[in-house]
């Protein structure tokens, strides 16, 4: 157990609304991503945190915002909800991002855009 | 472009060896991970290789050959509990894990 966890668990909204999704970690590890699995898709990385403040985006950032303002959470924003963002979204936290630092996961949050 | 092949389904008998192979072509590499995730669940960490030759860890074995761009989980003494998605995911230049699409295995009494 890697102290991950992410809040809301299921949500649904609708087109045009904001969403929030919050992932909390316990152990201090310095990096963060915000992933998005869709079926028939791998992992797509939305956006990734290498520290307090320090954000880069991923190959599937557009409508999506992020903020980390302390170690322990990394919140993913959806600004204007669209149903292509229908998917579950799984945040990972890693010690590093040398050769051999392994990502774990959080259990993820299942979001429906109507 | 950078992509990874995996077999979208595999079927194996309870008690059986079953391996499931990778193919990748990354921009640089920094290594390959694999994960299982049982369906509903988070992705969780399985191995890990970064040079050519065979990890076994258990049940479970990796292999890796950089020239070929190619890794092979291989699963023993299958159990029921093995019934999950196994995803491939090489470490680019950029230290990104580019993720493959899984492989989801099937087991059968």
């Amino acid at each position: 157990d890697a102290g991950i966890t992410q809040s809301p668990r299921h949500k649904v909204t609708e087109t045009g609304t904001p969403v929030t999704l919050r992932c909390h970690q316990t152990e201090n590890h310095r990096y963060m991503y915000w992933y998005r699995q869709d079926p028939g898709h791998g992992l797509r990385l939305i956006h990734y945190s290498y520290g307090v403040k320090d954000t880069d985006k991923g190959e599937v950032s557009d409508g999506y915002s992020v903020s980390r303002s302390k170690t322990e959470d990394f919140l993913l924003t959806l600004e204007s909800a669209t149903s292509s963002q229908t998917s579950v979204y799984f945040c990972a936290i890693s010690e590093g991002q040398g050769e051999t630092d392994t990502q774990y996961f959080g259990p993820g949050t299942r979001l429906t855009v109507l | 472009g950078q992509n990874i092949d995996q077999p979208t389904e595999m079927t194996a008998t309870e008690g059986a060896i079953v391996q499931i192979n990778c193919t990748y072509q990354t921009s640089g590499f920094n290594g390959l991970f694999w994960y299982q995730q049982h369906a509903g669940e988070a992705p969780t960490f399985l191995s890990y290789n970064v040079l050519d030759g065979l990890e076994e860890k258990g049940r479970f074995s990796s292999f890796l050959s950089r020239s070929k761009g190619y890794s092979y989980l291989l699963l023993k003494e299958l159990q029921m509990k093995d019934s999950a998605s196994y995803l491939c995911a090489p470490m680019d230049s950029n230290y990104q894990l580019i993720w493959g699409a899984g492989t989801k295995l099937i087991i059968k009494p």
